[in-house]
Protein backbone atom coordinates (compact mmCIF):
# COMPACT_ATOMS: atom_id res chain seq x y z
CA UNK A 1 0.00 0.00 0.00
CA UNK A 2 1.14 3.63 -1.06
CA UNK A 3 -0.09 4.98 2.15
CA UNK A 4 -1.85 8.34 2.12
CA UNK A 5 -0.38 10.64 -0.61
CA UNK A 6 -0.17 14.68 -0.45
CA UNK A 7 0.81 17.27 -2.90
CA UNK A 8 3.00 19.49 -3.06
CA UNK A 9 5.45 18.56 -0.84
CA UNK A 10 6.52 21.84 -0.55
CA UNK A 11 4.68 25.14 -1.41
CA UNK A 12 6.31 28.98 -1.07
CA UNK A 13 3.85 31.29 -2.67
CA UNK A 14 3.19 35.04 -2.08
CA UNK A 15 0.21 36.64 -0.12
CA UNK A 16 -2.64 37.01 -1.89
CA UNK A 17 -1.90 33.90 -4.33
CA UNK A 18 -4.38 31.03 -4.19
CA UNK A 19 -2.79 27.74 -2.73
CA UNK A 20 -4.26 24.22 -3.58
CA UNK A 21 -3.30 21.12 -1.84
CA UNK A 22 -4.34 17.57 -2.55
CA UNK A 23 -4.29 14.32 -0.99
CA UNK A 24 -4.95 10.83 -1.88
CA UNK A 25 -5.96 8.99 1.01
CA UNK A 26 -4.91 5.06 1.50
CA UNK A 27 -7.42 3.08 -0.73
CA UNK A 28 -10.94 1.37 0.99
CA UNK A 29 -10.85 4.07 3.99
CA UNK A 30 -13.92 6.21 4.52
CA UNK A 31 -12.81 8.73 6.69
CA UNK A 32 -10.32 11.98 5.40
CA UNK A 33 -9.23 14.59 7.86
CA UNK A 34 -7.08 17.63 6.59
CA UNK A 35 -5.46 18.81 10.06
CA UNK A 36 -3.07 21.87 10.11
CA UNK A 37 0.22 21.76 12.39
CA UNK A 38 2.26 25.21 13.50
CA UNK A 39 4.53 25.81 16.81
CA UNK A 40 2.01 27.88 18.33
CA UNK A 41 -0.83 25.90 17.91
CA UNK A 42 0.43 22.52 17.60
CA UNK A 43 -1.88 19.77 15.11
CA UNK A 44 -5.01 21.14 14.52
CA UNK A 45 -7.89 19.46 13.05
CA UNK A 46 -9.58 21.81 10.20
CA UNK A 47 -12.11 19.47 8.28
CA UNK A 48 -13.13 15.28 7.98
CA UNK A 49 -14.95 13.89 5.51
CA UNK A 50 -16.93 10.60 5.57
CA UNK A 51 -17.74 8.34 2.30
CA UNK A 52 -16.67 11.92 0.85
CA UNK A 53 -19.33 14.26 2.54
CA UNK A 54 -17.91 16.83 4.89
CA UNK A 55 -18.83 16.07 8.59
CA UNK A 56 -16.90 18.78 10.99
CA UNK A 57 -15.32 21.66 9.29
CA UNK A 58 -15.82 23.92 12.78
CA UNK A 59 -11.72 23.78 12.53
CA UNK A 60 -11.31 26.10 9.24
CA UNK A 61 -10.13 29.01 10.25
CA UNK A 62 -11.77 31.20 7.99
CA UNK A 63 -13.85 31.43 4.72
CA UNK A 64 -11.12 31.81 3.11
CA UNK A 65 -10.64 28.10 3.80
CA UNK A 66 -12.61 25.68 1.55
CA UNK A 67 -12.28 21.79 1.24
CA UNK A 68 -14.07 19.21 -1.39
CA UNK A 69 -13.94 15.88 -1.75
CA UNK A 70 -15.01 14.88 -5.40
CA UNK A 71 -14.47 11.32 -5.09
CA UNK A 72 -13.31 8.25 -2.73
CA UNK A 73 -9.47 8.81 -3.56
CA UNK A 74 -8.98 13.02 -3.77
CA UNK A 75 -9.37 15.67 -1.66
CA UNK A 76 -8.36 18.96 -1.83
CA UNK A 77 -7.94 22.17 0.49
CA UNK A 78 -7.68 25.43 -1.13
CA UNK A 79 -6.83 28.60 0.37
CA UNK A 80 -7.62 31.82 -1.45
CA UNK A 81 -6.68 34.03 -0.85
CA UNK A 82 -3.62 33.12 1.46
CA UNK A 83 -2.21 34.92 4.11
CA UNK A 84 1.70 34.99 6.22
CA UNK A 85 -0.63 33.38 9.10
CA UNK A 86 -1.35 30.42 6.87
CA UNK A 87 2.09 29.52 6.49
CA UNK A 88 2.27 26.13 8.39
CA UNK A 89 2.68 22.31 7.71
CA UNK A 90 -0.78 20.71 6.43
CA UNK A 91 -1.44 17.20 6.80
CA UNK A 92 -4.19 15.01 5.29
CA UNK A 93 -4.92 11.68 7.63
CA UNK A 94 -7.22 8.36 6.50
CA UNK A 95 -8.60 6.01 8.30
CA UNK A 96 -10.98 3.16 8.03
CA UNK A 97 -14.66 3.31 9.16
CA UNK A 98 -13.98 2.91 13.22
CA UNK A 99 -11.79 6.01 13.12
CA UNK A 100 -9.63 4.98 15.58
CA UNK A 101 -5.91 4.78 13.92
CA UNK A 102 -5.24 7.10 11.99
CA UNK A 103 -2.62 7.00 8.97
CA UNK A 104 -1.14 10.42 8.04
CA UNK A 105 0.03 11.82 4.93
CA UNK A 106 4.07 13.37 4.89
CA UNK A 107 2.60 16.83 4.74
CA UNK A 108 2.90 20.29 2.82
CA UNK A 109 4.86 22.54 3.98
CA UNK A 110 3.22 26.61 3.16
CA UNK A 111 5.17 29.30 3.52
CA UNK A 112 3.11 32.51 2.44
CA UNK A 113 5.50 35.23 1.76
CA UNK B 1 -8.17 24.89 29.81
CA UNK B 2 -7.35 22.85 26.52
CA UNK B 3 -8.78 19.69 25.59
CA UNK B 4 -5.61 17.56 26.12
CA UNK B 5 -2.64 19.06 27.72
CA UNK B 6 1.00 17.83 27.76
CA UNK B 7 4.13 19.39 29.27
CA UNK B 8 5.77 21.11 26.12
CA UNK B 9 9.13 19.55 27.32
CA UNK B 10 12.03 19.11 26.34
CA UNK B 11 12.58 15.95 28.57
CA UNK B 12 16.21 14.54 28.51
CA UNK B 13 16.29 11.04 29.57
CA UNK B 14 19.84 9.02 29.64
CA UNK B 15 20.25 6.01 27.56
CA UNK B 16 18.86 2.66 28.67
CA UNK B 17 16.66 4.80 30.91
CA UNK B 18 12.61 4.68 31.15
CA UNK B 19 11.13 7.27 29.63
CA UNK B 20 7.57 8.93 31.38
CA UNK B 21 5.57 10.84 29.14
CA UNK B 22 2.08 12.41 30.66
CA UNK B 23 -0.90 13.73 29.19
CA UNK B 24 -4.30 15.00 30.51
CA UNK B 25 -7.48 15.41 29.05
CA UNK B 26 -11.08 17.46 30.43
CA UNK B 27 -13.31 15.32 28.34
CA UNK B 28 -14.92 12.73 31.09
CA UNK B 29 -16.76 11.08 28.13
CA UNK B 30 -13.63 10.38 25.88
CA UNK B 31 -12.93 6.85 25.46
CA UNK B 32 -9.86 5.88 23.18
CA UNK B 33 -6.68 7.74 23.98
CA UNK B 34 -3.80 7.22 21.37
CA UNK B 35 0.02 8.17 21.46
CA UNK B 36 2.01 8.99 18.37
CA UNK B 37 4.98 9.51 17.95
CA UNK B 38 6.84 12.57 15.32
CA UNK B 39 10.22 12.61 14.45
CA UNK B 40 11.14 16.41 12.89
CA UNK B 41 10.06 17.54 9.76
CA UNK B 42 8.19 13.96 9.50
CA UNK B 43 4.46 13.22 10.21
CA UNK B 44 3.26 11.56 12.95
CA UNK B 45 2.77 7.79 13.24
CA UNK B 46 0.46 5.63 15.44
CA UNK B 47 2.29 3.63 18.23
CA UNK B 48 -0.46 2.81 20.98
CA UNK B 49 -3.90 3.15 21.71
CA UNK B 50 -5.64 1.95 25.19
CA UNK B 51 -9.02 2.17 26.01
CA UNK B 52 -9.46 0.51 29.40
CA UNK B 53 -8.18 1.52 32.91
CA UNK B 54 -4.81 0.09 33.63
CA UNK B 55 -2.13 -0.68 31.33
CA UNK B 56 -1.44 -2.16 27.77
CA UNK B 57 2.30 -3.00 27.14
CA UNK B 58 3.90 -3.20 23.49
CA UNK B 59 7.11 -4.28 23.41
CA UNK B 60 9.32 -1.42 25.27
CA UNK B 61 6.01 0.85 25.37
CA UNK B 62 3.50 0.90 27.73
CA UNK B 63 0.41 2.57 27.66
CA UNK B 64 -1.58 4.06 31.42
CA UNK B 65 -4.93 4.92 31.69
CA UNK B 66 -6.62 6.42 34.56
CA UNK B 67 -10.00 7.36 33.89
CA UNK B 68 -10.82 8.50 36.99
CA UNK B 69 -8.12 11.03 37.06
CA UNK B 70 -8.69 11.86 32.98
CA UNK B 71 -4.50 10.76 33.16
CA UNK B 72 -3.08 9.05 30.12
CA UNK B 73 0.92 8.50 30.48
CA UNK B 74 3.27 6.42 27.96
CA UNK B 75 6.50 4.92 29.46
CA UNK B 76 9.46 4.23 26.86
CA UNK B 77 11.69 1.32 29.07
CA UNK B 78 15.48 1.24 27.96
CA UNK B 79 15.66 4.33 26.19
CA UNK B 80 17.43 4.57 22.77
CA UNK B 81 18.59 7.50 20.88
CA UNK B 82 16.31 7.04 18.40
CA UNK B 83 13.36 7.26 20.82
CA UNK B 84 14.03 10.93 20.34
CA UNK B 85 11.36 12.47 18.92
CA UNK B 86 7.87 14.76 19.93
CA UNK B 87 5.45 12.70 21.20
CA UNK B 88 2.05 13.42 20.74
CA UNK B 89 -1.17 12.11 22.87
CA UNK B 90 -4.72 12.22 21.46
CA UNK B 91 -8.33 11.88 22.86
CA UNK B 92 -10.93 11.02 21.10
CA UNK B 93 -14.68 12.55 21.59
CA UNK B 94 -17.33 12.22 20.85
CA UNK B 95 -16.72 13.00 17.03
CA UNK B 96 -13.14 13.76 16.48
CA UNK B 97 -9.75 12.96 17.99
CA UNK B 98 -8.46 16.16 19.65
CA UNK B 99 -4.29 16.58 19.85
CA UNK B 100 -2.00 17.70 22.62
CA UNK B 101 0.83 19.85 22.26
CA UNK B 102 3.10 17.25 22.21
CA UNK B 103 6.25 16.23 24.26
CA UNK B 104 9.79 16.53 22.87
CA UNK B 105 11.68 13.65 24.35
CA UNK B 106 15.36 13.85 23.51
CA UNK B 107 17.40 10.21 24.53
CA UNK B 108 20.99 11.33 25.54
CA UNK B 109 23.53 8.39 24.94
Amino acid sequence: DAGVIQSPRHEVTEMGQEVTLRCKPISGHDYLFWYRQTMMRGLELLIYFNNNVPIDDSGMPEDRFSAKMPNASFSTLKIQPSEPRDSAVYFCASSNRDQETQYFGPGTRLLVL
Amino acid sequence: QKEVEQNSGPLSVPEGAIASLNCTYSDRGSQSFFWYRQYSGKSPELIMFIYSNGDKEDGRFTAQLNKASQYVSLLIRDSQPSDSATYLCAVRGAQKLVFGQGTRLTINP
